[in-house]
């Protein structure tokens, strides 16, 4: 199984500053015959189910704002928000989907300092 | 719009067995394919498996083989998930979820259902 590690488990920011939450995959999720990396990202928020944000690792899913972006290539990639809003504060986690089974990180948990 | 609803919480006695479903809405139910995930407390994000709801094809997590069984009723755009033999560590939040490309089994997930607790209690 692909093991998915996210780092940091939480972290504090200020509103209005940047977020970046790292995750690192065992083996590479880069698919070569298409080119992609099979990586998504979510976002949970307490009693409410995961929701997506970014798919394909950078692909940006429709109706999220752009503060949220994706970058990373092979095993490393991270998430950004680049000007955390109060509405923001929810664990992330990523997810592989090159193989099965389907393996997510641990969670980042993003609070307001 | 896409929505998925699933059934109601559940209480279980150990070495039952229960069965969630998941109401589409909002699309073809038989291009997509449906996964669920499981999400217990403490834990990680757990994938279980997934059912092609177009031809019926299935492919599970080795962790349930043998003990979860995912259905489908496409006359009701309804998937099931079966989970038998249940024990204490099966206390937990059970998601069906769509995958998010037409004929695909795998990828991301998108939509969510809001999800199903099933509780595993003596």
């Amino acid at each position: 199984d692909i093991v998915m590690t996210q780092s940091p488990d939480a972290l504090a920011v200020s509103l209005g500053e940047r977020a970046t939450i790292n995750c690192k995959s065992s083996q590479s999720v880069l698919y070569s015959s298409n080119n992609k990396n099979h990586l998504a990202w979510y976002q949970q928020k307490p009693r409410q189910p995961p929701k997506l944000l970014i798919y394909w690792a950078s692909t940006r899913e429709s109706g999220v704002p752009d503060r949220f972006s994706g970058s990373g290539s092979g095993t490393d990639f991270t998430l950004t928000i680049s000007s955390l809003q109060a509405e923001d504060v929810a664990v992330y986690y990523c997810q592989q989907y090159y193989s099965t089974p389907q393996t997510f990180g641990q969670g980042t948990k993003v609070e307001i300092k | 719009q896409v929505q998925l609803v699933q059934s109601g919480a559940e209480v279980k006695k150990p070495g039952a067995s229960v069965k969630v479903s998941c109401k589409a809405s909002g699309y073809t139910f038989t291009s997509y394919s449906m996964h669920w995930v499981r999400q217990a407390p403490g834990h990680r994000l757990e994938w279980m498996g997934w059912i092609n709801a177009g031809n019926g094809n299935t492919k599970y997590s080795q962790r349930f083989q043998g003990r979860v069984t995912i259905t489908r009723d496409t006359s009701a755009s309804t998937a099931y998930m079966e989970l038998s033999s249940l024990r204490s560590e099966d206390t937990a939040i059970y998601y069906c979820a769509r995958v998010g490309i037409v004929n695909w089994n795998d990828g991301w997930f998108d939509p969510w259902g809001q999800g199903t607790l099933v509780t595993v209690s003596s």
